[in-house]
């Protein structure tokens, strides 16, 4: 079945540091999504990005699409203190299995002040 | 809206005890999606419902877990009997049909099976 891997597990950074975060599908994706999820908390969608090579960016975060849709990553410039959180990444391979998402085992981000 | 609604928040139970998960999904929405998370495997799909039927149930760990949706806003998850390794934080989530949409999650249940 499809897999998504994402790495890194766990990144540790400074205030004011960048982050990335990296996500590799092994099938070609209809589109991915993002989610951010707090401790203790639920998933939260961030963004979806649908076609090929495409890039969004929300604030300080930028979020990419490969060409051949089966990657993306998403950055975090200057990360501060309220971006702690794990960030998953969700592939839709489409056709029969629309809507059904597959989730990357996420990255834990924690920030020192 | 209220956004997905599940109950309860935690439960502890003791091994081969019936466990019943309730979620209640955003008015309007045609999808359910139940998800299992935990630190080893993170977050697993269960089962997902597409106008109250199970599209696709091939995530659903063995035949003690069930899961119905008798109406649109209601889907409750079963297990039975519970045994340890299911402790999880189980998570309901909806969505529209409209093509390209996220997914709403909601809360999510703590169980604890001793």
């Amino acid at each position: 079945g499809q897999q998504v891997m994402q790495i890194p597990q766990y990144q540790h950074v400074q205030e004011g540091e960048d982050f990335t975060t990296y996500c590799n599908s092994s099938t070609t994706l209809s589109n991915i999504q993002w989610y951010k999820q707090r401790p203790g908390g639920h998933p939260v969608f961030l963004i979806q990005l649908v076609k090929s090579g495409e890039v969004k960016k929300q604030k300080r975060l930028t979020f990419q699409f490969g060409e051949a849709k089966k990657n993306s990553s998403l950055h975090i410039t200057a990360t501060q203190t309220t971006d702690v959180g794990t960030y998953f990444c969700a592939g839709d391979a489409g056709g029969t299995s629309y809507g059904k998402l597959t989730f990357g085992q996420g990255t834990i981000l924690t920030v020192h002040p | 809206d209220a956004g997905v609604i599940q109950s309860p928040r935690h439960e502890v139970t003791e091994m081969g005890q019936e466990v019943t998960l309730r979620c209640k999904p955003i008015s309007g929405h045609d999808y359910l999606f139940w998800y299992r998370q935990t630190m080893m495997r993170g977050l697993e799909l269960l089962i997902y419902f597409n106008n109250n039927v199970p599209i696709d149930d091939s995530g659903m760990p063995e035949d003690r877990f069930s899961a119905k949706m008798p109406n649109a806003s209601f889907s409750t998850l079963k297990i039975q009997p519970s045994e340890p390794r299911d402790s999880a934080v189980y998570f309901c989530a909806s969505r529209t049909g409209t093509i390209y949409n996220e997914q709403f999650f909601g809360p999510g249940t703590r169980l604890t099976v001793l």
